[in-house]
């Protein structure tokens, strides 16, 4: 099956900082999704980009598909953006979504 | 809007014991469900989805079956739990690809 691979597995940053977390897959995919999953479990939802670049706010994503890597920035870090990252892929002819590892993100005052 | 909702969410059940998780969901009509089991760790892994009533596909050959009901409807059960069950179970539903999640359920099997 295909292989989701997210990096780094660990990120800390002061507030305030940037940073860009990478996500690379393995095979053609025809849904790429980004999700946060806060302290209490919750999976955000926060970009569906199967290809191109979209922003919202203090975060942007942008998924080279012939390449088979996604990133996601996020820019002027706060507390509240700490948790884990996950990276979700859909295969062409598959229903359902792959996800990798995540990246854990702590954001300190 | 659409929403979904999970219940329980936190529940303690014995080895041997049987379960019942429960899933809905409100503003839309024959969306493609999910459930996802994430354990101690980070990954997500993919148990069961349904394209519609009555259709179930499993992922992973287990103690666990789905079962779809209604339209807006998905649960998930054992008869037997087993410790290794315990996890966090996540509820998804999806149209033209994008998926939603629900709360989440935390089971822990003792």
């Amino acid at each position: 099956g295909i292989q989701v691979e997210q990096s780094p597995p660990d990120l800390i940053l002061q507030e305030g900082a940037n940073s860009t977390l990478r996500c690379n897959f393995s095979d053609s995919v025809n849904n790429l999704q980004w999700f946060h999953q806060n302290p209490w479990g919750q999976l955000i939802n926060l970009f569906y980009i199967p290809s191109g670049t979209k922003q919202n706010g203090r975060l942007s994503a942008t998924t080279v598909a012939t390449e088979r890597y996604s990133l996601l920035y996020i820019s002027s870090s706060q507390t509240t953006d700490s948790g884990v990252y996950f990276c979700a892929v859909e295969v062409i002819g598959r229903r359902a979504l792959t996800f990798g590892s995540g990246t854990r993100l702590q954001v300190q005052p | 809007s659409q929403t979904i909702h999970q219940w329980p969410a936190t529940l303690v059940q014995p080895v041997g014991s049987p379960l019942s998780l429960e899933c809905t969901v409100e503003g839309t009509s024959n969306p493609n469900l999910y459930w996802y089991r994430q354990a101690a760790g980070r990954g997500l892994q993919l148990l069961f989805y349904s394209v519609g009533i009555g259709q179930i596909s499993s992922e992973v050959p287990q103690n666990l079956s789905a079962s779809r009901p209604q339209d807006r409807q998905f649960i998930l059960s054992s008869k037997k739990l087993l410790l290794s069950d315990s996890g966090f179970y996540l509820c998804a539903w999806g149209r033209d690809y994008e998926q939603y999640f629900g709360p989440g359920t935390r089971l822990t099997v003792t």
